[in-house]
């Protein structure tokens, strides 16, 4: 149980571009889900929280009009990095957690791999 | 804010067992947790400690001291697969995890 996938696992794109990344808890409803960056060799940085159907909460220094984050549902979150450029290249990783259980452990996607030429 | 310490890089003998230490800031604690990290994965849930003591789950056991902010991750019989990123995470007061920097276990053979 407690499983979380991301989709997709691998994108490149040009300059410019928007960027969509899905996250979905697969066998529970999440009532929250958070987003993480990781540069290579370096711990997760929390981007967002967001909670089914309201507003996401940005961590200072997340610019909430470049990361777009909708949680329209209690089992997909989105975030959608608009207008990317080189420096947004990152792992970018989902996380959930599961409301229904009377625990605060966070499972994680297998996280997307964002390469920004 | 609020510091989470652990070692940046351990060495350890397969079958053998290490152990890793994290200390963190007692102010607006709900908990300790322990992920696994393989190179360019995301990390996997290990164990999750609110209460002092010691919690076994097969090879691997944590152990949490509240009134001295520490922690340990304890990895016995060691295997080449465990060769990975340890981090330790610090539930606050508001619920959000506060990562520590990672440990990078080695295992040789």
């Amino acid at each position: 149980g407690a499983v979380v996938s991301q989709h997709p696992s691998r994108v490149i794109c040009k300059s410019g571009t928007s960027v969509k990344i899905e996250c979905r808890s697969l066998d529970f409803q999440a009532t929250t889900m958070f987003w993480y960056r990781q540069f290579p060799k370096q711990s997760l940085m929390l981007m967002a929280t967001s909670n089914e159907g309201s507003k996401a909460t940005y961590e200072q220094g997340v610019e909430k009009d470049k990361f777009l984050i909708n949680h329209a549902s209690l089992t997909l979150s989105t975030l959608t990095v608009t207008s990317a450029h080189p420096e947004d290249s990152s792992f970018y990783i989902c996380s959930a957690r599961d409301g229904s259980r009377d625990s605060e452990t966070q499972y994680f996607g297998p996280g997307t791999r964002l390469l920004v030429l | 804010g609020q510091n989470i310490d652990q070692p940046t890089e351990m060495t350890a003998t397969e079958g053998a067992i290490v152990q890793i230490n994290c200390t963190y800031q007692t102010s607006g604690f709900n908990g300790l947790f322990w992920y696994q990290q393989h190179a360019g994965e995301a990390p996997t849930f290990l164990s999750y400690n609110v209460l002092d003591g010691l919690e076994e789950k097969g090879r691997f056991s944590s152990f949490l001291s509240r009134s001295k902010g520490y922690s340990y991750l304890l990895l016995k019989e060691l295997q080449m697969k465990d060769s990975a990123s340890y981090l330790c995470a610090q539930m606050d007061s508001n619920y959000q995890l506060i990562w520590g920097a990672g440990t990078k276990l080695i295992i040789k053979p």
